[in-house]
């Protein structure tokens, strides 16, 4: 199985401060990645998927880049609403999601 | 617009079963596979299984084999999902995702709580 290994567990930013997630796959997952964003008590939302294609309606502030085996998420000018955890997930060989990282205000 | 609405919170007792629902509407239901995922409070997402409901095929993470059993209703486009032989370690949240054939997840469905409890 392949195993995602995704930093930092949780990160703290400023307003405006461009912020990057990092996600790690224990073999070349061939640029099948994607990212979600999930707010308290909600589900996740798709935000970028196959390493850069952002979602329909989601702010051009994320972007997503990568191949092989490393793969990130940036969010370029960090919005109050961006405040959540993030996931990847690799979907080149059955299914398996990152650990997550916490995003918080500073 | 795509909708998955899942059922209601479950409070349910150790060794029992449990089935779950999840009604989708907005798209063809029968052209794209329904996964569903597993939160535990705190904790990350884990990938189940899918189901592809044009034909019935499925596909389960190993570690569910035996504990989930997925199914779907094309009639009513209705998506579900039985846990069995329930523990502590089923008390979770379960999603369903809408599932691009083989690909990422891009609609979700609100989740439903699950606690085993006696």
């Amino acid at each position: 199985d392949i195993q995602m290994t995704q930093s930092p567990s949780f990160l703290s930013a400023s307003v405006g401060d461009r912020v990057t997630i990092n996600c790690k796959a224990s073999q070349n997952i061939n640029k099948y990645l994607d990212w979600y964003q999930q707010k308290h008590g909600e589900a996740p939302k798709l935000l970028i998927y196959n390493t850069n294609n952002l979602q329909t309606g989601i702010p051009s502030r994320f972007s997503g880049s990568g191949s092989g085996t490393d793969y990130t998420l940036t969010i370029s000018s960090l919005q109050p609403e961006d405040v959540a955890t993030y996931f990847c997930l690799q979907h080149s060989s059955r299914y398996t999601f990152g650990a997550g990282t916490k995003l918080e205000l500073k | 617009q795509v909708q998955l609405q899942q059922s209601g919170a479950e409070l349910v007792k150790p060794g029992s079963s449990v089935k779950i629902s999840c009604k989708a509407s907005g798209y063809t239901f029968t052209s794209y596979d329904m996964h569903w995922i597993k939160q535990q409070p705190g904790n990350g997402l884990e990938w189940i299984g899918w189901i592809y409901p044009g034909n019935g095929n499925t596909k389960y993470n190993q570690k569910f084999n035996g504990k989930a059993t997925l199914t779907a209703d094309k009639s009513s486009s209705t998506a579900y999902m039985q846990l069995s032989s329930l523990t502590s370690e089923d008390s979770a949240v379960y999603f369903c995702a809408r599932g691009i054939i083989r690909g990422f997840f891009d609609y979700w469905g609100q989740g439903v709580m699950v606690t085993v409890s006696s």
